[in-house]
């Protein structure tokens, strides 16, 4: 089941804040972030477990809520290198987690001067 | 360290012609994966393996094959190539499961078929 991820586009000014919402309808165990940029491959940013765990990684963290199956991630101050399409992936509860991800369509975010 | 590389990054063919879409890592990392990325899709599993010798079916299997004899390299094999296969492939690597390991992907190979 293919998580949903909100909004799918965001612009941005230098400085400004952004949360991107990824949810799914199955319980999970893990959540993966990865930042694409154009023409490039996906690039791992963090993971969370179950557990309502809180990670950061520079002025990029994330939650998880398990209750509500959902992650967020959150940019702060955001920099123009921070533009790119955002992806979710997440793994089921089932069996303690899964080999493989179900990836979400993608948030672009575009952080303008 | 070269990571996952990926071969050929562009390559057009014909409809009904055949191809072998290349990936090896060489970070001994036991997991390796085929997506294929259409655009506003988002990634699609084809196929993955979890070790050497084997292999199973990901959400889009149909009309591709892979092989795993080694852990460096996982070629995924398209027979019959079809307009609808025209698409960016991404091999990607982990360690062990996708629990607590993140993937690391290659560059792509943006294939059109015509």
């Amino acid at each position: 089941q293919q998580p949903v991820q909100s909004p799918q586009a965001v612009i941005l000014r230098e400085g400004e804040d952004a949360v991107i919402n990824c949810s799914s309808s199955k319980a999970l165990y893990s959540v993966h972030w990865y930042r694409q940029k154009h023409g490039e491959a996906p690039v791992f940013l963090m993971i969370l477990l179950k557990g309502g765990e809180q990670k950061g990684h520079e002025k990029i963290s994330a939650s998880f809520n398990e209750k509500k199956q959902q992650s967020s991630l959150y940019l702060t101050a955001s920099q123009l290198s921070y533009s790119g399409t955002y992806f979710c992936g997440t793994s089921p509860a089932t069996q303690g987690g899964s080999e493989k991800l179900v990836f979400g369509k993608g948030t672009k975010l575009t952080v303008n001067p | 360290n070269a990571g996952v590389t990926q071969t050929p990054k562009f390559r057009i063919l014909k409809i009904g012609q055949s191809m072998t879409l290349q990936c090896t890592q060489d970070m001994n990392h036991n997991y390796m994966y085929w997506y294929r990325q259409d655009p506003g899709m988002g990634l699609k599993l084809i196929y993955y393996s979890v070790g050497a010798g084997i292999t199973d079916k990901g959400e889009v299997p149909n009309g591709y094959n892979v092989s795993r004899s080694t852990t460096e390299d996982f070629p995924l094999r398209l027979e019959l190539a079809a307009p609808s296969q025209t698409s960016v492939y991404f091999c990607a690597s982990s360690y062990s499961n996708s629990v607590i390991y993140g993937y690391t992907f290659g560059s792509g190979t943006r294939l059109t078929v015509v």
